[in-house]
């Protein structure tokens, strides 16, 4: 099976930016998608395709993907961006994988 | 706008079938969207459960894909999940969802808590 794997933990101050790695083999090969959620809601998702930002995300949310790793990258980041992120990616044949997940902290 | 609800009862018995219904408003099935599960044990990760083409292809995860069935019921515009044989590991918030092909998932229900126990 394939694993996406993150840090459990990141901690910023607000105005710095943010990296949240998610490594996997080759993952550079894949899209890469990203997800945040707050205590008690649903996902979100603020990058498609590696890179992209869905209609509503802050420009300060970007995204790159090579080799093994993608990374989120918050600039800036808020003490509203505080919440767990999580990467998706396709695992040939037929299923999604998601990392572990990543508590960004942001005080 | 889309809205995903999901509904099924709140307890399963172990060894029994977890079922769930996610009713879809806003849309319809479509060729290009992927109606998801997608579950969340209290205080862990998020993982993939399963997920349906509006030409009912499907994709499973491939630890629960013995025990798993997704479904489409077009006159009542909602999809089901089906969890046969479950344990209390499968204790979760479970999600219903849109993904639409190559744009992720972008449209996510609240989500509903299905706790396994006797």
């Amino acid at each position: 099976s394939y694993d996406l794997t993150q840090p459990r933990s990141v901690s910023v101050s607000p105005g710095q930016t943010a990296n949240i790695p998610c490594s996997g083999d080759k993952l550079g090969d894949k899209y890469v998608y990203w997800y945040q959620q707050k205590p008690g809601q649903s996902p979100v998702m603020v990058l498609y395709q590696d890179t992209k930002r869905p209609s509503g995300i802050p420009e300060r949310f970007s995204g790159s993907n090579s080799g093994d790793t993608a990374t989120l990258t918050i600039s800036g980041t808020q003490t509203m961006d505080a919440a767990d992120y999580y990467c998706q990616a396709w695992d040939t044949p037929s299923t999604w994988v998601f990392g572990g997940g990543t508590k960004l902290t942001a005080l | 706008q889309v809205r995903l609800q999901e509904s099924g009862p709140g307890l399963v018995r172990p060894s029994g079938t977890l079922s769930l219904t996610c009713a879809v408003s806003g849309d319809s099935f479509r060729n290009g969207f992927w109606w998801n599960w997608v579950r969340q044990s209290p205080g862990k990760g998020l993982e993939f459960v399963g997920e349906i083409s509006h030409s009912e292809s499907t994709h499973y995860n491939p630890s629960l894909k013995s025990r798993v069935t997704v479904t489409i019921d077009r006159s009542k515009n909602q999809f089901s999940l089906s969890l046969a044989s479950v344990t209390a590991a499968d204790t979760a918030f479970y999600f219903c969802a849109r993904r639409t092909e190559n744009f992720g998932i972008q449209y996510w229900g609240q989500g509903i808590l299905v706790t396994v126990s006797s």
